[in-house]
């Protein structure tokens, strides 16, 4: 079974703090991406990545970033965090361009 | 720009009681269509994948079809455990082929 597993399930952070979100999947995937999930819009995605030390901009990019150091993990960087950054944010991992798999969220809050 | 919509937004079955989740879709080239169950708090869980239309696939009481323009998840006798929130995603053949553009979901709710 494909695992992809983030950091925290829970976090909270203050604003203007630099914040990480971690993932990491152990079925050798060579594509991963960052999601934001807010009521009433759905998954947005904001980064992927599909080869280590690759990044492509996804939807909403602004106020993040990634870094991809080894194929299995993949980090989201929040840069300064602000209240509008309060969201679930999931990791996935696809194979190609095969089904994603995701992770189970991380849901932060900025206060 | 590949568009996905669901319908309805949310739904209320009967125990037992059959229905049909709705996504109409809009890519140039599709590439594959998917489908995904999300529970509350969870990241989504992968369903199925339809990557040609008269394409289905069933996975106990669920079965996803498609056409040239939408795709059903028809649920058969749905039992409380099937509440969810249902997601539709769309790849297309563009340069980025690995990218999913995702509708907002159905949230279904299965009364006893």
């Amino acid at each position: 079974d494909v695992k992809v597993t983030q950091s925290s399930r829970y976090l909270v952070k203050r604003t203007g703090e630099k914040v990480f979100l971690e993932c990491v999947q152990d079925m050798d995937h060579e594509n991963m991406f960052w999601y934001r999930q807010d009521p009433g819009l759905g998954l947005r995605l904001i980064y992927f990545s599909y080869d280590v030390k690759m990044k492509e901009k996804g939807d909403i990019p602004e106020g993040y970033s990634v870094s991809r150091e080894k194929k299995e993990r993949f980090s989201l960087i929040l840069e300064s965090a602000s209240t509008n950054q309060t969201s679930m944010y999931l990791c996935a991992s696809s194979r190609e361009a095969y089904e994603q798999y995701f992770g189970p969220g991380t849901r932060l809050t900025v206060t | 720009e590949d568009q996905v919509t669901q319908s309805p937004e949310a739904l209320r079955l009967q125990e037992g009681e059959s229905s049909s989740l709705n996504c109409s879709y809009t890519v140039s080239g599709l590439r594959g269509l998917f489908w995904y169950r999300q529970d509350p708090g969870k990241g989504p869980e992968f369903l199925f994948t339809l990557y040609s239309a008269g394409e289905e696939k069933e996975k106990e009481r669920l079965k996803a079809t498609l056409t040239k323009k939408e795709s059903f998840l028809h649920i058969t006798a749905p039992k409380p455990e099937d509440s969810a929130t249902y997601l539709c995603a769309v790849q297309d053949w563009s340069g980025a082929n690995s990218k999913l553009t995702f509708g907002k979901g159905i949230t279904l709710s299965v009364r006893p």
